[in-house]
């Protein structure tokens, strides 16, 4: 398994600003997920982050709104953009440790928007 | 778009029953196939992996895996309060061994005294 954590794990953010969330992965990974959770529902893939390549983003999301870093095998960003209250939600990086098949999350960051 | 489909319940049993969670998927070439999970307010935590057609049991989880359905499932045998959660089925983007995973939307389950 591996051991994932993410900073802040809350915020609150004003309208119009950026935030950015960090994840930490305590072994090496290839790829890194984020993901974005609603309450209620489930789990949406924003985008997969290879370490030395560009992000790849699901349709709906875009890099400007949601720039990603990976400057090495254990750590990753994600910037919430220019943000407005539909960008309240649970956001959660995960990693496939190496060796492994298994994708594990991090405890998530959870941000409100007013 | 692959699709992962769950009764999203909720679903409610008795502790010390068999609490029976299933899940059918789109792409009949998914090879890898996980359950999660997910306590109210946490974060999604693995569970179960199989990757093999039949059974695969982990305590009191087993995990059964029909790849000619597309269906697999989760049975929590000796259920108990403390699994009262939402279980989250994920299927691997075909032809991959690390790639994405599509979710479903979780059934929730309540395991009363």
């Amino acid at each position: 398994s591996a051991v994932i954590s993410q900073k802040p794990s809350r915020d609150i953010c004003q309208r119009g600003t950026s935030l950015t969330i960090q994840c930490q992965v305590d072994s090496q990974v290839t790829m890194m997920f984020w993901y974005r959770q609603q309450p209620g529902q489930s789990l949406t893939l924003i985008a997969t982050a290879n370490q030395g390549s560009e992000a790849t983003y699901e349709s709906g999301f875009v890099i400007d709104k949601f720039p990603i870093s990976r400057p090495n095998l254990t750590f990753s960003t994600l910037t919430v953009s220019n943000m407005s209250p539909e960008d309240s939600s649970i956001y959660l990086c995960s990693a496939v440790p190496g060796g492994s098949y298994e994708q594990y999350f991090g405890p998530g960051t959870r941000l409100t928007v007013t | 778009q692959k699709e992962v489909e769950q009764n999203s319940g909720p679903l409610s049993v008795p502790e010390g029953a068999i609490a029976s969670l299933n899940c059918t998927y789109s792409d009949r070439g998914s090879q890898s196939f996980f359950w999660y999970r997910q306590y109210s307010g946490k974060s999604p935590e693995l569970i179960m992996s199989i990757y093999s057609n039949g059974d695969k049991e982990d305590g009191r989880f087993t995990a059964q895996l029909n790849k000619a359905s597309q269906y697999v499932s989760l049975l929590i045998r000796d259920s108990q309060p403390s699994d009262s959660a939402t279980y989250l089925c994920a299927v691997r983007e075909r032809g991959s061994t690390l790639g994405r995973l599509y979710f479903g939307r979780g059934t929730q389950l309540t395991v009363w005294p």
